[in-house]
């Protein structure tokens, strides 16, 4: 079955950039929605966007202007950058593959999820 | 944005218990609620799909219901496993929103 897991820095700097990379294993990453979604600790689930294997993007629009999403269908990877990162983005950060049936769609599978902690 | 609100945000109960969680959405989004599963250190699982469709390999005993801007999710006989956190979502809307989760623990 399909399989998602998040890579990246750990640790980030205020101000500069996050970058993750979520890798899909054990099938396609072709004619899907890739989301990226994240929770502080303790918190709820906050959805950042979306990418299509086209490259066509949706953001939420509350980090709108500090996100870029980008696919490389080649090696079954999407990305995820956030810019000018504080303290509040620090978060336990998911991908996630978005079904679809009749109009309806969800969030299925996840990756296990991996931390960035925002510090100097 | 449509906002999305649990209650309530945390309930006890024991094993066999019968437990309803509720979600109200800001406006009506049909059904275009998703319910999770979430236990400590893990990812959400998809429990149920379009407010009432329950996610394949997911036990009888978790069901949904509602439409409009009023949900349920019902556990029939809770389960120790079930001790868990759950987040309903909107899927009316792009931006996806999530409920602020439900913590069912032990009694």
């Amino acid at each position: 079955q399909v399989q998602l897991q998040e890579s990246g820095p750990g640790l980030v700097k205020p101000s500069e950039t996050l970058s993750l990379t979520c890798t899909v294993s054990g099938g396609s990453i072709s004619s899907y929605y890739w989301s990226w979604i994240r929770q502080p600790a303790g918190k709820g689930l906050e959805w950042i966007g979306r990418i299509y294997t086209s490259g066509s993007t949706n953001y939420n629009p509350s980090l709108k202007s500090r996100v870029t999403m980008s696919v490389d269908t080649s090696k079954n990877q999407f990305s995820l950058k956030l810019s000018s990162v504080t303290a509040a983005d620090t978060a336990v950060y998911y991908c996630a593959r978005e079904e679809s049936s009749s109009d309806y769609n969800w969030f299925d599978p996840w990756g296990q999820g991996t931390l960035v902690t925002v510090s100097s | 944005d449509i906002q999305m609100t649990q209650s309530p945000s945390s309930l006890s109960a024991s094993v066999g218990d019968r437990v309803t969680i509720t979600c109200r959405a800001s406006q009506s989004i049909s059904s275009y609620l998703n319910w999770y599963q979430q236990k400590p250190g893990k990812a959400p699982k998809l429990l149920i799909y379009a407010a009432s469709s329950l996610q394949s390999g997911v036990p009888s005993r978790f069901s949904g219901s509602g439409s409009g801007t009023d949900f349920t999710l019902t556990i029939s006989s809770l389960q120790p496993e079930d001790f868990a956190t759950y987040y309903c979502q909107q899927s009316y809307s792009p931006s996806g929103t999530f409920g602020g989760g439900t913590k069912v623990e032990i009694k």
